[in-house]
């Protein structure tokens, strides 16, 4: 089962805006809109920002929002805050009744 | 609240067994899928395991099929995962994670329970 792909780094300045791709295939991405989105601080565990591709849990700042295009999910955090600087891990329901992260992407606010 | 807590991690040799459990609260237990996730040390999350709200579903990773074992029980509220013929590769903290709803993603997590496998 190949990992998503997702670019290993990416960074922007207080208040910018950032998007973070997620690319798979027609058996998961492109084939479900079942995407969610994971924020992980050093030593914590993972926390839901996105499922269903697009939605947001309660709690979540809508500063977070999620796209889909195709085989291609994307993640935006826009107005970047310092708290915003963790790693980032999409994931996708998969045929067969599987799942599959991405790489993740390390997010720097500089 | 809902909350989830693992245990029984720790160093175990290479081809021996281990089985790690999930303590669940705060929700109805019985009514959501309930998965194990895998991290190894310094790299990325791994979807390891799956198990429907009634225990009749199961799925797994290609890393471990055969090998371990996803099982429930709804009246202790528990979740269990036995790993047998154990790899140096399956060194990793395993977190179980509940999920919001039907392959919508994993809303509450445990804090984590490392494996290290070593001779």
């Amino acid at each position: 089962q190949s990992a998503l792909t997702q670019p290993a780094s990416v960074s922007g300045s207080p208040g910018q805006s950032i998007t973070i791709s997620c690319t798979g295939t027609s058996s998961d991405v492109g084939g479900y809109n079942y995407v969610s989105w994971y924020q992980q601080h050093p030593g914590k565990a993972p926390k839901l920002v996105i499922y269903d591709v697009t939605n947001r849990p309660s709690g979540v700042s809508n500063r977070f929002s999620g796209s889909k295009s195709g085989t291609t999910a994307s993640l935006t955090i826009s107005g970047l805050q310092g708290e915003d600087e963790a790693d980032y891990y999409c994931s996708s329901y998969k045929s067969g009744g599987t799942y599959v992260f991405g790489t993740g992407t390390k997010v720097a606010v500089l | 609240q809902m909350q989830l807590v693992e245990s029984g991690g720790g160093v175990v040799q290479p081809g021996r067994s281990l089985r790690l459990s999930c303590a669940a609260s705060g929700f109805s237990f019985n009514t959501f899928g309930m998965h194990w996730v895998r991290q190894a040390p310094g790299q990325g999350l791994e979807w390891v395991a799956v198990t429907s709200s009634n225990g009749v579903a199961k799925f797994y990773a290609d890393s471990v099929k055969g090998r371990f074992i996803i099982s429930r029980d709804n009246s202790e509220n528990t979740l269990y995962l036995q790993m047998d013929s154990l790899r140096g590769e399956d060194t990793a903290v395993y977190y179980c994670a509940k999920e919001r709803g039907d392959f919508t993603g994993f809303d509450s997590w445990g804090q984590g329970t490392l494996v290290t496998v070593s001779s």
